[in-house]
C-alpha cells in the first residue's frame, strides 16, 4: 500500500496564527517525502523534501518549516501565517527513481 | 524563471477527438518527464512518463512525445472522453539532482465537451 494521509483536509486560519499540517505515509520504510504547494493560478511548487528522519531540505525561502520526527511522518509548520500562505498543500512520497505519489492535499485559507 | 512551461491555461476538445497538451522546458539537465492528472480538491495522479532516451511512450489512449532538440513534449489523448476533463500537469526530473522533487508546469485545464 502506498496510501498517504493528510490532515486536516481543509483549514481556515487568521493571519498571524500558527500552522501545523500532518502527513503520514504507509508502505515501504524510509521513503523520500515532499511538500508541495499549489497557489491560485500557479503550478505545484516544491517546498521541502526529506530523505530520512530529521533530514529536511528547503527549496525556497519562505515563512514555512518542515520536520520529520518519524520515518513515515512529515509535518509542515509556520509560526505566523501570512495571506500569501493560502493554497493547496500536497504531501508526496517518492516511488522508484522518478515517480512521486501524492496525498489528497490540505486546502489552507488564510484570512 | 519557470523551467517547465505549459503555455495553454485551458483547452477545450470535443468528445471522441484527440486532445494534445503541450509542455516546454528550459533546463537541459532534465532527463525524465511525467504527466499528472488532477481533479479539484484532490492530489495529482500519475498518468504517463518518458525518459529522455526515448521520443515516444504509449499507454492505452495516452501517448507522450518528446523532442529533446526543441525541449518540447506533448501528451496526446485519443479518443478523448468526458472523464478526461481535469487539469494536466507536466513535470520534469533531473536524475543528477539527488532527491530533489519534480519541477512542475502551471497546468492546462482540459475540458472535454460532449
Amino acid at each position: 500500500s502506498q496510501t498517504i494521509h493528510q490532515w486536516p483536509a481543509t483549514l481556515v486560519q487568521p493571519v498571524g496564527s500558527p500552522l501545523s499540517l500532518e502527513c503520514t505515509v504507509e508502505g515501504t520504510s524510509n521513503p523520500n517525502l515532499y511538500w508541495y504547494r499549489q497557489a491560485a493560478g500557479r503550478g505545484l511548487q516544491l517546498l521541502f523534501y526529506s530523505v530520512g528522519i530529521g533530514q529536511i531540505s528547503s527549496e525556497v525561502p519562505q515563512n514555512l518549516s518542515a520536520s520529520r520526527p518519524q520515518d513515515r511522518q512529515f509535518i509542515l509548520s509556520s509560526k505566523k501565517l501570512l495571506l500569501s500562505d493560502s493554497g493547496f498543500y500536497l504531501c508526496a512520497r517518492g516511488i522508484g527513481t522518478h515517480e512521486q505519489f501524492f496525498g489528497p492535499g490540505t486546502r489552507l485559507t488564510v484570512l | 524563471d519557470q523551467q517547465v512551461k505549459q503555455n495553454s491555461p485551458s483547452l477545450s476538445v470535443q468528445e471522441g477527438r484527440i486532445s494534445i497538451l503541450n509542455c516546454d522546458y528550459t533546463n537541459s539537465m532534465f532527463d525524465y518527464f511525467l504527466w499528472y492528472k488532477k481533479y479539484p480538491a484532490e492530489g495529482p495522479t500519475f498518468l504517463i512518463s518518458i525518459s529522455s532516451i526515448k521520443d515516444k511512450n504509449e499507454d492505452g489512449r495516452f501517448t507522450v512525445f518528446l523532442n529533446k532538440s526543441a525541449k518540447h513534449l506533448s501528451l496526446h489523448i485519443v479518443p478523448s472522453q468526458p472523464g478526461d476533463s481535469a487539469v494536466y500537469f507536466c513535470a520534469a526530473f533531473d536524475s543528477g539532482g539527488g532527491a530533489d522533487g519534480l519541477t512542475f508546469g502551471k497546468g492546462t485545464h482540459l475540458i472535454i465537451q460532449p
